[in-house]
């Protein structure tokens, strides 16, 4: 499968902890996004990288989450000190080209649940 | 501000008949439209998508318009079946500085009658 992976599936962890969620793109997909989703909500933007640098985050992002993608391939999202809001998919999608109207291809998601 | 609006949140149709979800966006930048289907516990799969450039385009059984004036496009699915049903959320694309960021609408529920 060449798709977007995502990994965990499933996180279960206590207020408080800290969890990191990783995604690879499609080979070779130069951008990377991130997203939160509810129950019964769309996709929420968190955050984009392009290549290595991470060039938009919400505004909405506090700063208790941070993303990385060092090489330009993998990308990690951490959460330090979870609070029961955090909880949500969290998804991750990638795209290829240099135009902002690529479509984006989604991950499976990891879920987050707080205890 | 960045939104996008979709309706109706609940659709209900007979297997054969068609279904339409419309969605409005602020941005006149806006220049890519994707729809996604979200079976439950699963990704959203992008299913069809529209440019700015284009008025419509038609997938099969499915067809996407877009009024570029009236900031508003729309998702037209035709002789249902079963298996279309769904969560369908359509999304825009917004920002400066070409990042490709999408906003998606709440989501239309799809039910498909045999």
């Amino acid at each position: 499968d060449t798709g977007v992976s995502q990994d965990p599936r499933h996180k279960i962890t206590k207020r408080g902890q800290n969890v990191t969620f990783r995604c690879d793109p499609i080979s070779e997909h130069n951008r990377l996004y991130w997203y939160r989703q509810t129950l019964g909500q769309g996709p929420e933007f968190l955050t984009y990288f392009q290549n290595e640098a991470q060039l938009e985050k919400s505004r909405l992002l506090s700063d208790r989450f941070s993303a990385e993608r060092p090489k330009g391939s993998f990308s990690t999202l951490e959460i330090q000190r979870t609070e029961q809001g955090d909880s949500a998919m969290y998804l991750c999608a990638s795209s290829q080209g240099s135009g902002s109207n690529q479509p984006q291809h989604f991950g499976d998601g990891t879920r987050l649940s707080i205890l | 501000g960045e939104n996008v609006e979709q309706h109706p949140s609940t659709l209900s149709v007979q297997e054969g008949d068609s279904a339409v979800i419309k969605c409005t966006y602020s941005d006149s930048a806006s220049n890519y439209f994707p729809w996604y289907k979200q079976e439950l516990g699963k990704r959203p799969q992008l299913i069809i998508d529209i440019r700015s450039n284009v008025g419509e385009k038609k997938d099969q059984r499915i067809a996407v318009t877009l009024n570029k004036t009236a900031k508003h496009f729309s998702l037209h699915i035709t002789e249902t079946q079963p298996e279309d049903s769904a969560v369908y959320f359509c999304a825009a694309s917004f920002g400066s500085g070409n990042t490709g960021k999408l906003i998606f609408g709440q989501g239309t529920t799809l039910q498909v009658k045999p």
